[in-house]
């Protein structure tokens, strides 16, 4: 396992479709990250699993937003009815709880969602 | 809320040394870091503070100071791959980003 794999990379799809991304972590690591980035901002925060337990979810979060770690390893996150303004990189990332690094975050490469 | 705020650009030369730097006001704090972002790529991790003072690794070091909210990021020897985005995270529970700095270093 050489880091976080997510699928698809690129994804367009048409207002109202509903579309389901995957994210595989580095395979020691407990704690799973999704973030959305558009262009010019930094990651914001979405959601975070540890194991499979969904610990945090940010206020912003639409209800048309979910996603599962159903067995601790990857994570699906699903937008429903998508709309234009979901447009962006969906980015996931891993850490491991007690690293001497402070838990730094590994990244994957990004789902890029287009809207039309 | 939570506010983390640094400069949106900023230019250098090749060789030179640059300071990019973050300030924060966050509701609680577990720790600041840096992460460097080359466009249509993901973040890749750089430093990590958590106490005060200057942590250093090669060419780049990264300072903290709690009472003030603030952080700093510094780049020596410039190279042009060093023309990247700096983005300045801080983590409470889950990991707040600023919006990045977009240095460009010229020859």
């Amino acid at each position: 396992d050489t880091g976080v794999s997510q699928d698809p990379r690129h994804k367009i799809t048409k207002r109202g479709q509903n579309v389901t991304f995957r994210c595989d972590p580095i395979s020691e690591h407990n704690r799973l990250y999704w973030y959305r980035q558009t262009l010019g901002q930094g990651p914001e925060f979405l959601t975070y699993f540890q194991n499979e337990a969904q610990l945090e979810k940010s206020r912003l979060l639409s209800d048309r937003f979910s996603a599962e770690r159903p067995k601790g390893s990857f994570s699906t996150l699903e937008i429903q009815r998508t709309e234009q303004g979901d447009s962006a990189m969906y980015l996931c990332a891993s850490s491991s709880k007690g690293r001497q690094e402070g838990n730094e975050q590994f990244f994957g490469p990004g789902t890029r969602l287009t809207v039309l | 809320g939570q506010n983390i705020d640094q400069p949106t650009e900023m230019t250098a030369t090749e060789g030179a040394i640059v300071q990019i730097n973050c300030t924060y006001q966050t509701s609680g704090f577990n720790g600041l870091f840096w992460y460097q972002q080359h466009a249509g790529e993901a973040p890749t991790f750089l430093s990590y503070n958590v106490l005060d003072g200057l942590e250093e690794k090669g060419r780049f070091s990264s300072f903290l100071s709690r009472s003030k909210g603030y952080s700093y990021l510094l780049l020596k020897e410039l190279q042009m791959k060093d023309s990247a985005s700096y983005l300045c995270a801080v983590r409470e529970n889950d990991m707040r980003f600023g919006a990045g700095t977009r240095l460009t270093v010229k020859p």
